[in-house]
């Protein structure tokens, strides 16, 4: 089963300013890497797919980068919608399918 | 656009079977382009993906509920099922359906149902 770590666990980050989250994973996974958006009480929302593609309706300033077994999701400037938590899911060797433990963005 | 609904009781005792449904509106559940999947996610904590079925039948579940699960398919009804048995307070959580395509990042879940084990 491949591991997927995430860091930090928290961000604190003000409103405008830029996010970059991190997530590893235990071997590769080439581009097979998504990321997901969940906000309290909604299920996780599909932000990126193959390590880089933005899914139907996620705005620019999302983005992803990264292949093999480290990764970056990028928020440019951050809105107020985005405080959220973000995780990063793996589907390259499956099943199981799996999911780092997630980064929380929250205001500073 | 497609659509999925869990449903199902929302507080269930130790030791019974948790039982969920997913409705999927909006596509065909036997259209063989999806895998159907269960993850889970307790109170406060991240997400754990727990089985998936495809439209033929076939089924792969996670190691650590394996013993414990069981996910069927009804095409008819376009419908897919979960059922964990001896279920204990580490089995509380929000359960959600999702799907993926060919075995790809989950594009569509429903919202989600909380179920709550206890006495």
């Amino acid at each position: 089963e491949i591991v997927m770590t995430q860091s930090p666990a928290t961000l604190s980050v003000s409103p405008g300013e830029r996010a970059t989250l991190s997530c590893r994973a235990s071997q590769s996974v080439s581009s097979n890497l998504a990321w997901y958006q969940q906000k309290p009480g909604q299920a996780p929302r599909l932000l990126i797919y193959g390590a880089s593609t933005r899914a139907t309706g996620v705005p620019a300033r999302f983005s992803g980068s990264g292949s093999g077994t480290e990764f970056t999701l990028t928020i440019s400037s951050l809105q107020s919608e985005d405080f959220a938590v973000y995780y990063c899911q793996q589907y390259n060797n499956w099943p199981p399918w799996t999911f780092g433990q997630g980064t929380k963005v929250d205001i500073k | 656009q497609v659509h999925l609904q869990e449903s199902g009781p929302g507080l269930v005792k130790p030791s019974q079977t948790l039982s969920l449904t997913c409705t999927v509106s909006g596509g065909s559940i036997s259209s063989g382009d999806y895998y159907w999947s269960w993850i889970r996610q307790p109170p406060g904590k991240g997400l754990e993906w727990i089985g998936y079925i495809y439209y033929s039948g076939s089924t792969y579940y996670n190691p650590s509920l394996k013993s414990r699960l069981t996910i069927s398919i009804d095409t008819s009804k376009n419908e897919f099922s979960l059922k964990l048995s001896s279920v204990s307070a580490a089995d509380t959580a929000v359960y959600y359906c999702a799907s993926s395509p060919e075995g790809g990042a989950f594009d569509y879940w429903g919202q989600g149902t909380l179920v709550t084990v206890s006495s």
